[in-house]
């Protein structure tokens, strides 16, 4: 079965801590994954996707095959990342997006 | 920069009353989706769409619904009868023809069922 797990609703830091959004998966096959970020009242963007491993706005994520994780992590948090997370794991086929529950990273002043 | 844009924004229906949700995917994307989020849950898949055709559907996605893309542009999903439990945000997304690019989506139809 094809599943995303994301432990944590709500992620409360202040301003320049450090930022870790963990996110599980369970899949039998290779796995596509993405995250994509939601800000108040906009769309879900794509944000990192796994197969680029490139840093987006300061996040990076890494593919842990091993752990089955896919972690996004950012060293210094800024105000303006504060939205909702989504970690995602793309199948094969025609390539659906399965969704895990969204964290809520808040960044405080 | 390309997007996917969706109407209405918001919708309020009835409940029993039919409901057709409008997409405009970016126009050279050749696979279409539609995913729900009712409140306080996660994005669900509902319906992808290929060539003209259903490719993959969810369990959630029964004979109430239907999708189209009747005129080349638009990409639409219907549903019949519409209940109270349909309530949610709906999204649609598109993405190119490339194996594992990523898909876009729009800004989403908030429907709403009395």
């Amino acid at each position: 079965a094809q599943r995303v797990t994301q432990p944590e609703k709500l992620l409360s830091v202040f301003k320049g801590a450090p930022v870790e959004l963990k996110c599980n998966y369970s899949y039998s096959g290779s796995p596509e994954l993405f995250w994509y970020v939601q800000y108040s009242r906009q769309r879900l963007q794509l944000l990192l996707r796994h197969i680029s491993r490139e840093s987006i706005k300061g996040f990076t994520a890494d593919l842990n095959k091993g752990e089955t994780s896919f972690h996004l992590k950012k060293p210094f948090a800024q105000e303006e990342d504060s939205a909702m997370y989504y970690c995602a794991l793309m199948n094969t086929g025609f390539q659906k997006l399965v969704f895990g529950t969204g964290t809520r990273l808040l960044v405080s002043p | 920069e390309p997007e996917v844009t969706q109407t209405p924004s918001h919708q309020v229906t009835q409940m029993g009353q039919e409901v057709i949700l409008r997409c405009v995917p970016i126009s050279n994307h050749l696979y279409f989706y539609w995913y729900r989020q009712i409140l306080g849950q996660k994005v669900e898949f509902l319906v992808s769409f290929y060539n003209n055709e259903i490719s993959e559907k969810s369990e959630i996605f029964d004979d109430q619904f239907s999708v189209e893309r009747p005129d080349g542009s638009n990409f639409t999903l219907k549903i019949r009868s519409t209940k109270l439990e349909d309530s949610a945000m709906y999204f649609c997304a598109s993405r190119a023809g490339v194996v594992n690019q990523p898909q876009h989506f729009g800004d989403g139809t908030r429907l709403s069922i009395l």
